[in-house]
């Protein structure tokens, strides 16, 4: 298996311009995350999916964020328009949803907004 | 709701020294606990985990990490540290109940190696 597939490995933008991010689960696994990951706050659930439904949605920081996840094998994190303070690593993790809890990382997208 | 303290922020060891990182859980029940390991660049990889039965338990890498309930730890350890362990390393916790996958993380220990 492929593991966690992110796309792109790194980003840069301008301020005010729309971000997106994507990510494709390892195939079979049923809950997929996105985290965000910064020096200041550390690592951040911003939320998370079950089946494609969102479950938890309570780290996402503001409305210029958004996820979905059209099907089975694609997520996307959007922001809106981007500002600096959201430069930072942002990582998707898959897991097969049998209790076992083991999440398993993608290897990260690095976003910078100047 | 549960949390995860990793009291150590930085430790630097000897090559071929031990090595021991801290973690405190808090939880209402057993948890589930993680071991996971963060190289610069990279994603997180599970190193090892603890679900029931045995409190201590082997991991990748010559990693071992013993439960104990009485004090709400799960210390991470390693008798011999390589170069190629220098890392960052994050425990986390989840909850026991069938159907709530989320994992609270702690903020990490970064582990620095000296020859």
């Amino acid at each position: 298996d492929a593991g966690v597939i992110q796309s792109p490995r790194h980003e840069v933008t301008e301020m005010g311009q729309e971000v997106t991010l994507r990510c494709k689960p390892i195939s079979g696994h049923d809950y997929l995350f996105w985290y965000r990951q910064t020096m200041m706050r550390g690592l951040e659930l911003l939320i998370y999916f079950n089946n494609n439904v969102p479950i938890d949605d309570s780290g996402m920081p503001e409305d210029r964020f958004s996820a979905k996840m059209p099907n089975a094998s694609f997520s996307t994190l959007k922001i809106q328009p981007s500002e600096p303070r959201d430069s930072a690593v942002y990582f998707c993790a898959s897991t097969r949803g049998t209790g076992d809890h083991e999440q398993y990382f993608g290897p990260g997208t690095r976003l910078t907004v100047t | 709701a549960q949390s995860v303290t990793q009291p150590d922020i930085h430790i630097t060891v000897s090559e071929g020294a031990s090595l021991e990182l801290r973690c405190n859980y808090s939880y209402g029940a057993t948890p589930y606990l993680f071991w996971y390991v963060q190289s610069p660049g990279q994603g997180l990889q599970l190193l090892l985990k603890y679900f029931s039965g045995d409190t201590l338990v082997q991991g990748i890498k010559g990693f071992e990490a013993e439960f104990k309930r009485s004090q709400s730890s799960f210390n991470l350890r390693k008798p011999s540290v390589h170069w190629s362990d220098a890392a960052e390393y994050f425990c986390a916790v989840g909850q026991s109940n069938f159907g709530n996958e989320k994992l609270t993380f702690g903020t990490g220990t970064r582990l620095t190696i000296i020859p």
